[in-house]
């Protein structure tokens, strides 16, 4: 089975500066994709960044950005420039190929502070 | 686009009562949805998968009987807590998207997430 791990349950930063979000997961699978998910205080989940694993090339998009390390199993995420509005939980998230089946890791709740 | 609406937001009811909560695609098709719980504080975790006109499929360890999901539409699915207790006070959350088949390399097809429900059972 696979699992999803978060190991920091809450993370704070200072506005415009760059904070790293860490995911670690483990599977026996080789094809799969990884997610980042944004829940702000709203609740409703948005999809922030995702990554094949057959991909070498690090996802980026705008300020998020991953190192997907796949030998190691591990799939951080780095937000730059941080803003106010980042604040939220951040789920990790695995999904194999031939699958709908989103895992996700029990969230990382980050402070952005002015 | 792609905007998936829950009704209602929050729901009180009462011990041995049993509540139905709405899952809508507002501008696109739904092919499959999916319903999720999340307890305080803690993850996501999927209950079932539903494909319009099928029967959904249910988790290990989540009650079919308890947890009734109808996908009747293309852009309509229903949760219904039957006989709910207070330990099935939560947050559903219901998630939809489109495509002909199951992601896989190269085809990848984005679940839309709703706002969610906060189900309070007294």
């Amino acid at each position: 089975a696979q699992t999803v791990t978060q190991s920091q349950p809450e993370m704070s930063v200072q506005e415009a500066e760059t904070v790293t979000l860490s995911c670690t997961y483990d599977t026996s699978e080789n094809n799969y994709y990884l997610f980042w998910y944004k829940q702000p205080p709203s609740r409703q989940m948005i999809l922030v960044i995702r990554q094949e694993a057959y991909k070498q090339q690090n996802a980026t998009e705008n300020r998020f950005s991953v190192n997907f390390q796949k030998a190691a199993k591990s799939f951080s995420l780095k937000i730059s420039d941080s803003q106010l509005g980042d604040t939220a939980m951040y789920f990790c998230a695995f999904m194999k190929y031939n699958t709908d089946k989103l895992i996700f890791g029990t969230g990382t709740r980050l402070q952005v502070f002015p | 686009g792609a905007v998936v609406s829950q009704h209602p937001s929050w729901v009180i009811c009462k011990s041995g009562t049993s509540v139905k909560i709405e899952c809508r695609s507002l501008d696109f098709q739904a092919t499959t949805m999916f319903w999720y719980r999340q307890f305080p504080k803690q993850s996501l975790m999927l209950m079932a998968t539903s494909n319009e006109g099928s029967k959904a499929t249910y988790e290990q360890g989540v009650e079919k009987d308890k947890f009734l999901i109808n996908h009747a539409s293309l852009t309509l699915s229903t949760l219904t807590v039957t006989s709910a207790h207070p330990e099935d006070s939560s947050f559903y959350i219901c998630s939809a998207r489109t495509g002909p088949g199951l992601a896989g390399l190269g085809a990848f097809y984005e679940q839309y997430f709703g706002p969610g429900t906060r189900l309070t059972v007294t």
